[in-house]
């Protein structure tokens, strides 16, 4: 069954500080792996799409990691803000299809 | 200015009743999706279209319904055999579905909540 995992489910940090996401799927064929920011009551906002040849994609303080053997990806935020506070959502694409994680949901506090 | 619209942003239904969410896009996108998000769990896809005049079932479309007459337009109806319809509905659109360069957006999202 095509499946996409995100750990940890929640998470609080302090603002300044660095942070990483995971997401682990099972999902065949692989086409891209996108990750998506979403703020609480909003739709989602892509962050990076990553296809099977990239290892990292930066977009700004986010940095996005592939590992196609592994099928593991990971979300880097590093020097957090307050404005960072959102559910962060991976997303596998075969063919037409999308599958969504379940989100992490991010507090970064003051 | 270019995006994906979606209204009311909040809508109330009494047991019973149909009710029918707009989604708007003024990006030339062929590809509207519709998916339901609830507490914990990933976005399910309900339905979506390729082309004006063409929709496809997802995974959860018992209980809706939707229509693709013009390409800008992709509005669902939550009828009265979804049994379990409060949620969050979010509607996104894509030049073509799936490839790499293929980027989706979202619109804000309508709650519904029956009552």
């Amino acid at each position: 069954k095509n499946q996409v995992e995100q750990s940890p489910q929640s998470l609080i940090i302090l603002e300044g500080k660095n942070c990483t996401l995971q997401c682990n799927y099972t999902v065949s064929p692989f086409s891209n792996l996108r990750w998506y920011k979403q703020d609480t009551g909003r739709g989602p906002v892509s962050l990076t799409i990553m296809t099977f040849s990239e290892n990292t994609k930066s977009n700004g303080r986010y940095t996005a990691t592939l590992d196609a053997d592994t099928k593991q990806s990971s979300l880097h935020i590093t020097a957090s803000q307050l404005s960072d506070s959102a559910s962060y959502i991976c997303v596998v694409v075969y063919g037409q299809n999308f599958v969504f994680g379940p989100g992490t949901r991010l507090s970064v506090l003051p | 200015d270019g995006g994906i619209t979606q209204s009311p942003k909040y809508l109330f239904r009494k047991e019973g009743q149909n009710v029918t969410l707009s989604c708007e896009q003024n990006l030339n996108h062929d590809a509207m999706y519709w998916y339901r998000q609830d507490p914990g769990q990933g976005l399910r896809l309900i339905y979506y279209s390729q082309i004006v005049n063409d929709f496809q079932k997802g995974d959860i479309a018992e209980g809706y319904s939707v229509s693709r007459e013009k390409k800008e337009s992709f509005p669902l109806t939550v009828t009265s055999a979804q049994k379990n319809p409060t949620a969050f509905y979010l509607c996104a659109s894509s030049k073509r579905t799936g490839g790499r360069s293929t980027e989706a957006f979202f619109g804000q999202g309508t709650r519904l909540t029956v009552v």
